[in-house]
């Protein structure tokens, strides 16, 4: 246990539909980090929040939004969902405060999406 | 965004060291370099990093050119359960934003 947890471990949905994955990150970090991957792809970083507001964006779609609440934990949404959008979604969280040495992420252990 | 270059895919006999490339042409001065496995389908997980000095801890070492222009993480008996894709990216050490981008990584086959 990493101790960065998401839920759902699962989830199958039909295509148009909307999606909610959430994220508790590791107590003691500040920072969630949001990723998707795609069948025998690599990690795509889609978007970083650090204590509650937005420091860092990839390549997220419009149809993705994602917010970090005031006790950390992190929920991104997906909405008309795609049939490509079928993938992995992992999130990372992180110390990431100055000074704080090794700012090591801690991966959770991902949210499977299917969409039908 | 990719910030690193990495071969596609390795093998490596059981019990002999695992040495993985990786080339970061440009990383400036005060990026480090951190290396990550994953296994299977599992989240990603960390293994080791540093800044210019060679770094060893209990999973790997981590041997980092003069230049920094490149560094090769080492498993030093490799065995079965080391089988997974290794990424290797740079970035900062501290505040964190930025983002933090994964390449293709190398496919490491463990070969019995």
């Amino acid at each position: 246990d990493s101790g960065v947890t998401q839920t759902p471990k699962h989830l199958i949905t039909a295509t148009g539909q909307r999606v909610t994955l959430r994220c508790s990150p590791r107590s003691g970090d500040l920072s969630v980090y949001w990723y998707q991957q795609s069948l025998d792809q690599g990690l795509q970083f889609l978007i970083q929040y650090y204590n509650g507001e937005e420091r860092a964006k990839g390549n997220i779609l419009e149809r993705f939004s994602a917010q970090q609440f005031p006790d950390l934990h992190s929920e991104l949404n997906l909405s008309s969902l795609e049939l490509g959008d079928s993938a992995l979604y992992f999130c990372a969280s992180s110390v990431s405060s100055e000074g704080s040495g090794a700012n090591v992420l801690t991966f959770g252990a991902g949210s499977r999406l299917t969409v039908l | 965004d990719a910030k690193t270059t990495q071969p596609p895919s390795m093998d490596c006999a059981e019990g002999r060291a695992a040495n993985l490339p990786c080339n970061h042409s440009t990383i400036s001065g005060n990026e480090y370099v951190y290396w990550y496995r994953q296994i299977h389908s599992q989240g990603p997980q960390y293994i080791i990093h540093g800044l210019k000095n060679n770094e060893t801890n209990e999973m790997a070492s981590l041997i980092i050119t003069e230049d920094r222009k490149s560094s090769t993480l080492i498993l030093p008996h490799a065995t079965l359960r080391d089988t997974a894709v290794y990424y290797c990216i740079v970035r900062l050490n501290s505040g964190g934003y930025q983002k933090v981008t994964f390449g293709t990584g190398t496919k490491l086959q463990v070969i019995p």
